[in-house]
């Protein structure tokens, strides 16, 4: 149990255009998701906390407008990188978490590049 | 599994002592990465040690590395009521793309 499907796994886009990552619960409902971004060779560094129906609370130094993220439902959260430029590339992963549950699940990650 | 295991499980102290977690590992490493987790909250990164360093220093935390016994343990001094948490250890492989994170030391501090 306790199954974090995340797409997708890679993407590559172009400067300017925006993308979209998923972040769906399979098997429990997921009132808490966080996003969270990996730089290589360096840690996870969390970029908003999401609870479903409500709006997103973003850690410090995160633009809110250029990171959109919508958890509408309770198995399903998504991220969009807006207008993104060759520095947004990174590692993007998401976890999620119910109250229910003794801890979080992580998703299996979407790299993003940037060119 | 290379998952990293921290010990104990629970910890509860008075706030001022000092907190001592171990983490122990499997596999040979790149960076091992310390977070912290409130409760209902996302992880937090607290500090990356690489494997070719030691020991390292942030604010009241303190990390030791020992790559022959693939352990490390994080001490936080003069604790406070709101270090409360749970903190996970993370081992990154040579590649960076991966980590995986131990089962986490729940530790109280009473005030």
């Amino acid at each position: 149990g306790a199954v974090v499907s995340q797409h997708p796994s890679r993407v590559i886009c172009k400067s300017g255009t925006s993308v979209k990552i998923e972040c769906r619960s399979l098997d429990f409902q997921a009132t808490t998701m966080f996003w969270y971004r990996q730089f290589p060779k360096q840690s996870l560094m969390l970029m908003a906390t999401s609870n479903e129906g409500s709006k997103a609370t973003y850690e410090q130094g995160v633009e809110k407008d250029k990171f959109l993220i919508n958890h509408a439902s309770l198995t399903l959260s998504t991220l969009t990188v807006t207008s993104a430029h060759p520095e947004d590339s990174s590692f993007y992963i998401c976890s999620a978490g119910d109250r229910g549950l003794r801890g979080y699940t992580f998703g299996s990650g979407t790299r993003l590049t940037v060119v | 599994s290379q998952q990293g295991e921290e010990d104990p499980q629970a910890l509860s102290i008075q706030e001022g002592e000092n907190a001592t977690m171990n983490c122990s590992y499997k596999t040979s490493i790149n960076n091992l990465q310390w977070y912290r987790q409130n409760s209902g909250r996302g992880l937090v990164h607290l500090i990356l040690i690489r494997s070719n360093e030691r020991e390292k220093h942030s604010g009241r935390l303190r990390v030791t590395l020992d790559t022959s016994k693939k352990s490390s343990s994080l001490l936080i001094t003069a604790s406070r009521a709101a270090d409360t948490a749970s903190y996970f250890c993370a081992t990154a492989t040579n590649t960076g793309n991966q980590f995986y994170f131990g089962t986490g030391t729940s530790l109280t501090v009473i005030p």
